[in-house]
């Protein structure tokens, strides 16, 4: 079974950029695993991000961009603001099976 | 406006079973697949498989196959989850999530359902 790794926690200052990455056990990502990014705030559902490796849903806000890089899946947030503290997570398709990353807790200090 | 609307928490005890229903409201419900999600305390999403909402055709992941049931009620719009022969390691929210169109999965979830297994 396919594993999905992501960066367990990242750091990043108020109006900075920081990019989380997704890889995958079988080889480098492309867009035919179809990466999801979802952010998850505690007590509260996951809310989708992007879709279909950069695609953002009608309420994703500008600032969240999605990417393919160095054979993983990206996603950047540029400007950060505080309320983009929260746990994010990484979905690929893969084998017949959506598969989620374990998740990567980022920090705005 | 689209919304799912699960059912409450659940304090179970081992060697029980629970149900777990996922209510569709502002959309056509038997377009829609439903995949189910697991989030056990202090781990990752996992996804347990989805539902066809249009002919009922269940897909379990691995590890969610024999005691993992889905089921549904079309004349009501409800997706339901069912649990059988529980374990603390089951203790988890369990979540619905719609797979919308154009490639936009899990586009809309349930606010999670909190099951708890204890003796």
């Amino acid at each position: 079974q396919t594993v999905v790794t992501q960066e367990a926690s990242l750091t990043v200052s108020p109006g900075g950029a920081v990019t989380l990455t997704c890889a995958s056990s079988t080889g480098p990502v492309t867009s035919s695993f179809y990466p999801n990014w979802f952010q998850q705030k505690p007590g509260q559902p996951p809310r989708p991000l992007i879709y279909n490796t950069d695609k953002r849903h009608s309420w994703t806000p500008a600032r969240f961009s999605g990417s393919l890089l160095g054979g993983r899946a990206a996603l950047t947030l540029s400007g950060v603001q505080p309320e983009d503290e929260a746990e994010y997570h990484c979905l690929l398709y893969s084998g017949d099976a959506q598969v989620f990353g374990g998740g990567t807790k980022l920090t705005v200090l | 406006q689209v919304q799912l609307v699960q059912s409450g928490s659940e304090l179970t005890k081992p060697g029980a079973s629970v149900k777990v229903s996922c209510k569709g409201s502002g959309y056509a419900f038997s377009s829609y697949a439903l995949n189910w999600v697991r989030r056990v305390p202090g781990q990752g999403l996992e996804w347990m498989g989805w539902i066809n909402t249009n002919t009922g055709s269940p897909t379990y992941a691995q590890g969610f196959t024999g005691r993992f049931v889905f089921s549904l009620d079309t004349s009501i719009g409800a997706a339901f989850l069912q649990i059988s022969g529980l374990t603390p390691e089951d203790s988890a929210v369990y979540y619905c999530a719609r797979d919308g169109l154009g490639g936009e999965v899990f586009d809309y979830w349930g606010q999670g359902s909190l099951v708890t297994v204890s003796s």
